[in-house]
């Protein structure tokens, strides 16, 4: 169990909504991430944190935002929600050189 | 941006038979690792491997970090119903200010009984 848990673990939203899922980790490393999952995709990068308001874009960052006030709560915002962003949410820590995941978050944008 | 190459995409076998997968990359990465996803789960770290040439066991799991570190591979020998699921490979390298990992497509796993 690396101490990583995301909330809610399942959500339905309606498009056009603003949706914040949140990670938090008991850990207190520096480095934070977050994923979407797509079948077909595996898992690609939206956002990391590396330190307390230190972020930056991964390769998916359209239509995200991310914050980080401090160093066990990493949130992902999606300002306006789309049907396209209906996905699998994981949140990642680093540890060392080893990444350990989250038990994932669920959204469903209709 | 890096993309990795993950095969087979899927395999069906029988239990006790042994399985191989591996994942290429045209990028060079400092550390490969290996996880294993099960339904409504997160994925969960198998195998770290951080120099070139290195073979690490765990368990049936047996990786390697191939010698020009732009591929890595995942044994598991005597396979059980258990060891269903999706793998994942994962280059990382440290760029400015983080690792960053890219994943592969995963190569979901069927062990008939």
């Amino acid at each position: 169990d690396a101490g990583i848990t995301q909330s809610p673990r399942h959500k339905v939203t309606e498009t056009g909504t603003p949706v914040t899922l949140r990670c938090h980790q008991t850990e207190n490393h520096r480095y934070m991430y977050w994923y979407r999952q797509d079948p077909g995709h595996g898992l690609r990068l939206i956002h990391y944190s590396y330190g307390v308001k230190d972020t930056d874009k991964g390769e998916v960052s359209d239509g995200y935002s991310v914050s980080r006030s401090k160093t066990e709560d990493f949130l992902l915002t999606l300002e306006s929600a789309t049907s396209s962003q209906t996905s699998v949410y994981f949140c990642a820590i680093m540890g060392g050189d080893e990444q350990f995941f989250g038990p994932g978050t669920r959204l469903t944008v209709l | 941006g890096q993309q990795l190459n993950q095969s087979p995409q899927s395999m069906f076998i029988q239990e006790g038979e042994d399985v191989s997968m591996n994942c290429t990359s045209s990028s060079i990465f400092n550390t490969w690792l290996w996880y294993k996803q099960e339904p409504g789960e997160g994925p969960v770290l198998l195998i770290a491997l951080y120099k070139a040439g290195e073979l690490t066991s765990n368990g049936r799991l047996t990786a390697q970090f191939g010698i020009t570190r732009k591929d890595s591979f995942l044994n598991i020998s005597a396979s059980i119903p258990s060891d269903v699921g999706i793998y994942f490979c994962a280059g990382l390298s440290f760029q400015t200010n983080a690792g960053k990992s890219t994943f592969g497509d995963g190569t979901t796993l069927t062990v008939k009984p």
